[in-house]
């Protein structure tokens, strides 16, 4: 149980361009999910927390208009990396919570911008 | 805001040896989670621990939630080759809150 999926696994796009990264919670109804970004050699940084319903929350210093975060369901939330460009190229990882402490993390999305 | 200081950066050991890693924090969590990640994946829970003083195997693997609850410590017994990863101590404050991650301890396993 608690499987969390993201899609696509990977990602090269033009700089400039949009990108979208779904993550689904498969067996489980996920009233919150995270967004996270990790650079290469280093942990995870939080960008935002998304409630099914409602806006997400984004963490200090990173961009709303950039990071666009959409959470309708209660197994889907979407990541739109808008007008990508080199340095946003990086490892984006969600996870969900079903209601108790603990977080299911996805299998991560490797994005590149060329 | 929180900050988690993992250590050690890297292990480098040989096949069979036990391994220990820790966490400390500036302040308080009331939840502690260990987690590993493979290359090229997301981190995988390993343990969690949600009371101070409380010890917790899984498998080989024993976690515990310091008294102060401003840290918790990873042993892994008898290593073996595909324990080798990057292991991510983090904590929580309250339930459902953002989880603060450590720096990450990379462990390598020569058989």
């Amino acid at each position: 149980g608690a499987v969390v999926s993201q899609h696509p696994s990977w990602v090269i796009c033009k700089s400039g361009t949009s990108v979208k990264i779904e993550c689904r919670s498969l067996d489980f109804q996920a009233t919150t999910m995270f967004w996270y970004r990790q650079f290469p050699k280093q942990s995870l940084m939080l960008m935002a927390t998304s409630n099914e319903g409602s806006k997400a929350t984004y963490e200090q210093g990173v961009e709303k208009d950039k990071f666009l975060i959409n959470h309708a369901s209660l197994t889907l939330s979407t990541l739109t990396v808008t007008s990508a460009h080199p340095e946003d190229s990086s490892f984006y990882i969600c996870s969900a919570r079903a209601g108790g402490y603990e977080q299911y993390f996805g299998p991560g999305t490797r994005l590149t911008v060329t | 805001g929180q900050q988690l200081n993992q250590s050690p950066q890297s292990m480098f050991i040989q096949e069979g040896e036990d391994v220990s890693m820790n966490c400390t924090s500036s302040s308080i969590f009331n939840t502690w989670l260990w987690y590993k990640q493979d290359p090229g994946e997301g981190p995988v829970l390993l343990i969690a621990l949600y009371k101070a003083g409380e010890l917790t195997s899984n498998g080989r693997l024993t976690a515990q939630f310091g008294i102060t609850r401003k840290d918790s410590f990873l042993n892994i017994s008898a290593s073996i080759p595909s324990d080798v990863g990057i292991y991510f101590c983090a904590g929580q404050e309250t339930s459902g809150s953002r989880l603060t991650f450590g720096e990450g301890t990379q462990l390598t396993v020569n058989p």
